[in-house]
């Protein structure tokens, strides 16, 4: 069974500290790992799409990593803007199938 | 303009109820999917639509039922409501079947 997990569950930082999110995931065909945020009462917010292992995206203060078995969500010196659900998302191959969702980290940046 | 809209955003009924959530994109998207977070804000695929045909449908109640008149809307349909089915509704779409995601806002469906 596919399936996708994160940790840690939540997670609290003070401004300015750096932390890495973890997405480990098994699922045969991989055909691409997702980031999302997602806020309170709003839908999630698309970060980055990783396809292959050593593959690596940058935006901001983030910067997703892909492995055959896992992907990180790195954050450079946080701001309070920062605070969000982040989601980790797999679509296998075989065809046009959904997402599969992992149940996200909470993360807090405290100023 | 806002990219994925849906509506409503609150829904509240009464069990045993049928009800509608309608989901719009404005970006020319082929594929619109509906997921469903449950209490916990785990995300699911319930079912997906590319270029009017479904392509998935996941093992869900056939009390719920996706409708596309067109390319750029997709309703959800649910007949005789059960508590279980309190959730908050997102659609979402993207460019293909392999492109990135584009989610709504989310419907909050709660059923008395």
């Amino acid at each position: 069974e596919d399936q996708v997990t994160q940790s840690p569950e939540a997670l609290r930082l003070q401004e300015g500290e750096s932390s890495s999110l973890n997405c480990s995931y098994t699922v045969s065909g991989l055909r691409g790992l997702f980031w999302y945020r997602q806020d309170p009462g709003k839908g999630p917010e698309f970060l980055f799409t990783l396809y292959s292992a050593g593959e690596e995206k940058e935006k901001e203060r983030l910067k997703a990593t892909l492995t055959k078995k896992e992907s990180f969500l790195h954050i450079t010196a946080p701001k309070p803007e920062d605070s969000a659900t982040y989601l980790c998302a797999v679509r296998k191959g075989g065809g046009a199938d959904g997402l599969t969702f992992g149940k996200g980290t909470h993360l807090i940046i405290q100023p | 303009d806002t990219a994925v809209s849906q509506t409503p955003k609150y829904l509240v009924t009464q069990m045993g109820n049928d009800k509608s959530i309608k989901c719009e994109q404005n970006l020319g998207h082929d594929t619109m999917y509906w997921y469903k977070q449950d209490s916990k804000k785990f995300l699911k695929i319930m079912f997906s639509y590319n270029n009017k045909e479904l392509i998935i449908n996941e093992t869900v109640p056939n009390r719920f039922s996706p409708k596309s008149p067109d390319k750029a809307h997709l309703n959800l349909h649910i007949n005789s409501l059960e508590l279980g089915d309190s959730a908050v509704y997102f659609c979402a779409s993207s460019e293909s079947v392999y492109g990135s995601q584009h989610f709504g806002d989310g419907t909050r469906l709660s059923i008395l």
